[in-house]
């Protein structure tokens, strides 16, 4: 079964320093998405990208936060100077349709931030 | 602003039935979905609901009623390894989707 691939798994980083963190969507999806969730809490809504720009970012999502789609398979989200904040699971979704179709994602098993 | 409301945590019994509700209130509404988490897991899609009425897949079940802002997941022969959290999310008018916090759901043998 098609699954969307996410690395690392966990990444522990001083405050301050850039983060990367790298996601393989399923093939013939189109539509890609950066969700995150701090410990124990709800899933929050980051950025939503389709045809190489983003479509929709949320308020989480301010200038120290980029995405980008280096290639044809992968989908990387960029965080600068992480702050103590920042420590959570970051999530990858993606869909083959957008509009209502966005509510049906698949996601990938998570990159854990801890940031200290 | 923007809220789904569902409960923190629910019990139940192995081979029972539970019903976890969840209430919305979102700008805009593109469909009430739900999902699945396991401990240190990803979220997993079980159902969707577009329209007013009942979806039914195998022994899960949501139900939706848009004039109230209300739906519902309804787990049937409750098993062992349903034991997780369940998240209604709402598609909002910028298709971005609004999750509730979460029920956690506690099945005893």
């Amino acid at each position: 079964e098609p699954e969307v691939t996410q690395t690392p798994s966990h990444q522990v980083t001083q405050m301050g320093q850039e983060v990367i963190l790298r996601c393989v969507p399923i093939s013939n999806h189109l539509y890609f998405y950066w969700y995150r969730q701090i410990l124990g809490q709800k899933v929050e809504f980051l950025v939503s990208f389709y045809n190489n720009e983003i479509s929709e970012k949320s308020e989480i999502f301010d200038d120290q936060f980029s995405v980008e789609r280096p290639d044809g398979s992968n989908f990387t989200l960029k965080i600068r100077s992480t702050k103590l904040e920042d420590s959570a699971m970051y999530f990858c979704a993606s869909s083959p349709r957008g509009g209502a179709g966005a509510n049906v994602l698949t996601f990938g098993a998570g990159s854990r931030l801890t940031v200290l | 602003g923007q809220s789904l409301e569902q409960p923190s945590e629910v019990t139940a019994v192995e081979g029972a039935i539970v019903q976890i509700n969840c209430t919305y209130q979102t700008s805009g509404f593109y469909g009430l979905s739900w999902y699945q988490q396991h401990d240190g897991g990803a979220p997993t899609f079980l159902s969707y609901n577009g329209l007013d009425g009942l979806e039914e897949t195998g022994r899960f079940s949501s139900f939706l009623s848009r004039s109230d802002s209300y739906g519902y997941l309804l787990l049937q022969e409750l098993q062992m390894k349903d034991s997780a959290s369940y998240f209604c999310a709402v598609g909002d008018s910028n298709y971005q989707l609004i999750w509730g916090a979460g029920t956690k759901l506690i099945i005893k043998p």
